[in-house]
């Protein structure tokens, strides 16, 4: 497809859970970004990739998070032993190499409820 | 940290009237400013991206302007229309890639 693409679009999980939310970014975007979004909150970043190498996860809220992209492509965020608080919107967006000037290009996010 | 405010959280106009959405942040180490759009249950439309050399950009009824040294934005929509109802949020991009989103404002306009 053209665009960025999530899935699953929605994941109800029970609490102490593992989940797994994929993201396909724009071919050939060389950046990708995760964010948590909270109800009537904007984006809160979570990590950030260039190619397959994860540059910057400092917006990742504890060690049970987790987020791959092992070919630079297709990228996984992993919540381990899920809980309340988790329950949020995860938006996954891509750029081309030169951030600076390309903005970025979302999916339409994961609603992730955790029970 | 970079702290992104936007001013007002809900607006209700009728149909035909401009109107402007502020944006504001604390530090002016910027290097871009993004407007987007986002309808309930989608992810975020990318309007307009300021370059921080940049004082405006335009994308027909749209019409975004940064001030950085004041730390400010805004973001002109003329001729409103009904289709216009979304939350439009603003974000800037500081060092690393790291960007910072506003809460957004809640647009509503009424047929």
């Amino acid at each position: 497809g053209a665009g960025v693409s999530q899935s699953p679009r929605y994941k109800v999980a029970k609490r102490g859970q593992d989940v797994a939310l994929r993201c396909d970014p724009i071919s050939g975007h060389v950046s990708l970004f995760w964010y948590q979004q909270a109800l009537g909150q904007g984006p809160e970043f979570l990590t950030y990739f260039q190619n397959e190498a994860q540059l910057d996860k400092s917006g990742l809220p504890s060690d049970r998070f987790f987020a791959e992209r092992p070919e630079g492509s297709v990228s996984t965020l992993k919540i381990q032993r899920t809980q309340q608080e988790d329950s949020a919107v995860y938006l996954c967006a891509s750029s081309s190499q030169d951030t600076s000037n390309q903005p970025q290009h979302f999916g339409d996010g994961t609603r992730l409820s955790i029970l | 940290k970079q702290e992104v405010t936007q001013i007002p959280a809900a607006l209700s106009v009728p149909e035909g009237e401009n109107l402007v959405l502020n944006c504001s942040f604390t530090d002016s180490a910027i290097y871009n400013l993004q407007w987007f759009r986002q309808d309930p249950g989608k992810g975020l439309t990318s309007l307009l991206l300021i370059q921080s050399s940049q004082r405006e950009q335009t994308s027909g009824r749209l019409n975004a302007s940064l001030d950085k040294s004041s730390g400010r934005s805004t973001l002109y929509i003329a001729a409103s229309q009904p289709g216009d109802s979304a939350t439009y949020l603003c974000a800037v991009r500081g060092n690393f890639n790291k960007f910072y989103f506003g809460s957004g404002t809640k647009l509503n306009v009424k047929p």
